[in-house]
């Protein structure tokens, strides 16, 4: 059963740069059918796509976000990675890590996801 | 950018009952269209893809159809557990779309 797990600080303060770790165990990050993705929810609202990365490290970023999002792959660790630079109180939320499947005939949705951890910007 | 628009917002029934959830795309998404359920405090679980294909291990109660920009979930004999708030998302074309939600709760 494939299982991914968030990590990284609860609270970061204004204008910094907000780090996540995803650690993706149970199956192979490196799988061709598969995208790693970042959405994030902020408390009390909807869903919000951040972007996706491959195992080869190719990227795709949501244009809101995309100035100020970074993200990356470490295979060897099985490990995926999102940095938020810049941030403001719009950015607390409940970040959650999920595998993306990308297949033929409409097939493109998250069907694992991370339990999610909050993140709060303030000082 | 596509919109996701959901309707209700918000709806009342019973264990047994049969209901309908809806969700509009703001152009065609041909049949992209994922539905997630989700529970207060816990992250959302993939229940429908493709419109109305089921996905692995949920109950055929649950049944989706729909195509181009509008979409439905429905929910026949209504759980216990079902009481949650579910979401549309568009996966035709990025950046991915998500629904506000139709909170589902008991009357």
């Amino acid at each position: 059963q494939l299982h991914l797990q968030e990590s990284g600080p609860g609270l970061v303060k204004p204008s910094e740069t907000l780090s996540l770790t995803c650690t993706v165990s149970g199956g192979s990050i490196s799988s061709d059918s598969y995208f790693w993705a970042w959405i994030r929810q902020p408390p009390g609202k909807g869903l919000e796509y951040i972007g996706s990365v491959y195992y080869s490290g190719t990227t795709y970023s949501n244009p809101s976000l995309k100035s100020r999002v970074t993200m990356s792959v470490d295979t060897s660790k099985s490990q995926f990675s999102l940095r938020l630079s810049s941030v403001t109180a719009a950015d607390t939320a409940i970040y959650y890590c999920a595998r993306r499947l990308l297949g033929g005939n409409s097939v493109d949705y998250f069907d694992y996801w991370g339990q999610g951890t909050l993140v709060t910007v303030s000082s | 950018d596509i919109q996701m628009t959901q309707s209700p917002s918000s709806l009342s029934a019973s264990v047994g009952d049969r209901v309908t959830l809806t969700c509009r795309a703001s152009q065609n998404i041909n049949t992209y269209l994922n539905w997630y359920q989700q529970k207060p405090g816990k992250a959302p679980k993939l229940l429908i893809y493709a419109a109305s294909t089921l996905q692995s291990g949920v109950p055929s109660r649950f049944s989706g159809s729909g195509s181009g920009t509008d979409f439905i979930l429905t929910i026949s004999n209504l759980q216990p557990e079902d009481f949650a708030t579910y979401v549309c998302q568009q996966s035709y074309t990025t950046p991915y779309a998500f629904g506000q939600g139709t909170k589902l709760e008991m009357k």
